[in-house]
């Protein structure tokens, strides 16, 4: 059964303040770790993509790294607009269930100014 | 970009009713759409995933003559909660998959429907 682990639960950082969300995943078969963004009341927003260990990617001030294990979300310099909860998912081609994702519980991040 | 939309944003309704939720691709066609649904404080739950054409393959333990899928088009998908009770409440929200590179498929979120049974 694929796993999918985040820490910590939360997390306040202090504007300005950088920092590392962790995703740990045991899943057979990898085809992408995806990272989301969710504010309150609202659908996840779509982050990232990535597809193998040693990957890097780049939005803004998020930088989203992947190894066999896990995968980071770094946060440099955060603003209060960064406050949200970061979800992450993994996805595996199965037979009887397609590609779905399979959802970490999430880190509620707040960025205090 | 990859839009998708969802009507209703937010509902009431009585006890015994019927709800329709509409989810569409606004700018790609999407031949997988999945629902979730979410309690507070929770993460995205699977309920089913829907494909343009076929039946609904719902998860283990949602009751399929409760929550009827219809994917009627590439583009649109309805979720309909049938005979709503309170415990029915809850934050419905729907994604579309669309094509990537690699052959890896991403699922791009509704803004979500917040349903209240009274």
């Amino acid at each position: 059964e694929d796993q999918v682990t985040q820490s910590p639960e939360a997390l306040r950082l202090q504007e300005g303040e950088s920092s590392s969300l962790n995703c740990s995943y045991t899943v057979s078969g990898l085809r992408g770790l995806f990272w989301y963004r969710q504010d309150p009341g609202k659908g996840p927003e779509f982050l990232f993509t990535l597809y193998s260990a040693g990957e890097e990617k780049e939005k803004e001030r998020l930088k989203a790294t992947l190894t066999k294990k896990e995968s980071f979300l770094h946060i440099t310099a955060p603003k209060p607009e960064d406050s949200a909860t970061y979800l992450c998912a993994v996805q595996a081609w199965r037979e009887t269930s397609g590609s779905r994702l399979t959802f970490g519980e999430g880190t509620q991040l707040t960025v205090n100014p | 970009g990859a839009v998708v939309s969802q009507h209703p944003s937010w509902v009431i309704c009585k006890s015994g009713t019927s709800v329709k939720i509409e989810c569409r691709s606004l700018d790609f066609q999407a031949t997988t759409m999945f629902w979730y649904r979410q309690f507070p404080k929770q993460s995205l739950m699977l309920m089913a995933t829907s494909n343009e054409g076929s039946k609904a393959t719902y998860e283990q333990g949602v009751e399929k003559d409760k929550f009827l899928i219809n994917h009627a088009s590439l583009t649109l998908s309805t979720l309909t909660v049938t005979s709503a009770h309170p415990e029915d409440s809850s934050f419905y929200i729907c994604s579309a998959q669309r094509g990537g590179p690699s052959g890896l498929d991403t699922q791009y979120f509704g803004p979500g429907t917040r349903l209240t049974v009274l």
